[in-house]
This record gives C-alpha cells, structure tokens and sequence, in this order.
C-alpha cells in the first residue's frame, strides 16, 4: 500500500491521559499535514511541516498538542492532558510541495474519543 | 477557520439523478480540489481545478471554477447509491501558506 497511513485507527482514553498518533506520508511526498474533523464539520488545519521543519500552526494548536516529523518521514502528533474536547477525527495528509499546484492525499484517519 | 462554505449542507436524491454542489469560498487560489468522505472514513481526492481552468471532467466528475465569484461547482451525474457521502470543497490559498482550506461539506444521499 503506497497510501498515507495512520496508527492507531482508533484510541479512547480517559481524561487527562497522553495520547500519540503516528503518521506515515507517501513515500516521496515532502510535505506533511495534520487536521483535525469534529462530527459535521470540515476538517480544520493543526500544522504542516516541510520536511522536517515546522512551517505553520493553527491558533487550534494549543501547548498541549505537539508534532514532530523527525527526519522528513514520518510525523506523531501527541495530545498531552487530554480533555473530552479533544475527541475528534485526527486526520493526516502529504503532498509533493515542489509543485504548486498538486493533489494532497489523506490517510484513513485516527478518531479520539476521550471519556 | 473555515475559508468556504458548500451548498446545500445536505442533499437526498433518486439513484440515476445528477448531483450538484456548489462551494464558495473567499482569497484568492492557486486550485481548488474536492473530496469524498465516507461515514467516520478518510478523505478521498476526486479532482483539483487550477486557478485558470474553467471546467474539468472525471468520469461522472464534473467541476467548474468561476474565479471571479469565487466558486465552484461539483456535478455527479447517473447517481449511485455508492455515492452516498459528504463532499468536501478545499482551496489552497495564494497568500503565503501552503494549507489547504476546507468548507464546511454536502451530505449526499442516494436512494435506491
């Protein structure tokens, strides 16, 4: 599967726990994105890395969310002190940024549910 | 937040109908691109339009782009059942950021 990947494909955990998803980009893409999807909602944008640096956050990105991509290859997203405002869809997406205009691809997704 | 917003936010239709949906939006964009999102799954890519294509067809796909009323159109014709999803419309801005800015989806429904 040449796709995006994302581990795990589900997590609940209880309030106030740390949680860490991982994703892993198509192969040659060079950027990386996290979002994040609530029930009937579109997906809002958390961060994106160019390779291994960090270009953007949202203001959604609070302390208590951190991601790394170390390398340029895979990236973890970690929730630290979880609360139950964070269950949501985690989603993951790459793309080829040397062009402007190409497509960004999703993976399946991780979804949150704190309790 | 959110750049645009779909229309209509949900849509039920007869299986064989065409579907069309509409995204607006509000900067400027290099493309627009639209997706499938099938209950609690992933985001599928359909199509991406560039700035300066007016239309552009994937099989039943059909997309339009008006720049200058900055919006954009989605039109599935023969609907099937295996349609049933929300759409999503994301634009990626010309100003200085590289993400991509989701709207806020159509629910389709296709009865069979």
């Amino acid at each position: 599967d040449t796709g995006v990947s994302q581990d795990p494909r589900h997590k609940i955990t209880k309030r106030g726990q740390n949680v860490t998803f991982r994703c892993d980009p198509i192969s040659e893409h060079n950027r990386l994105y996290w979002y994040r999807q609530t029930l009937g909602q579109g997906p809002e944008f958390l961060t994106y890395f160019q390779n291994e640096a960090q270009l953007e956050k949202s203001r959604l990105l609070s302390d208590r969310f951190s991601a790394e991509r170390p390398k340029g290859s895979f990236s973890t997203l970690e929730i630290q002190r979880t609360e139950q405002g964070d269950s949501a869809m985690y989603l993951c997406a790459s793309t080829l940024g040397t062009r402007v205009n190409t497509e960004a691809f999703f993976g399946q997704g991780t979804r949150l549910t704190v309790v | 937040s959110q750049q645009g917003e779909e229309d209509p936010q949900a849509l039920s239709i007869q299986e064989g109908e065409n579907a069309t949906m509409n995204c607006s939006y509000k900067t400027s964009i290099n493309n627009l691109q639209w997706y499938r999102q099938n209950s609690g799954r992933g985001l599928v890519h359909l199509i991406l339009i560039r700035s300066n294509e007016r239309e552009k067809h994937s099989g039943r796909l059909r997309v339009t782009l008006d720049t200058s009323k900055k919006s954009s159109s989605l039109l599935i014709t023969a609907s099937r059942a295996a349609d049933t999803a929300s759409y999503f419309c994301a634009t990626a801005p010309t100003s200085g950021t590289y993400k991509y800015i989701f709207g806020t989806g159509t629910r389709l429904k296709v009865l069979a």
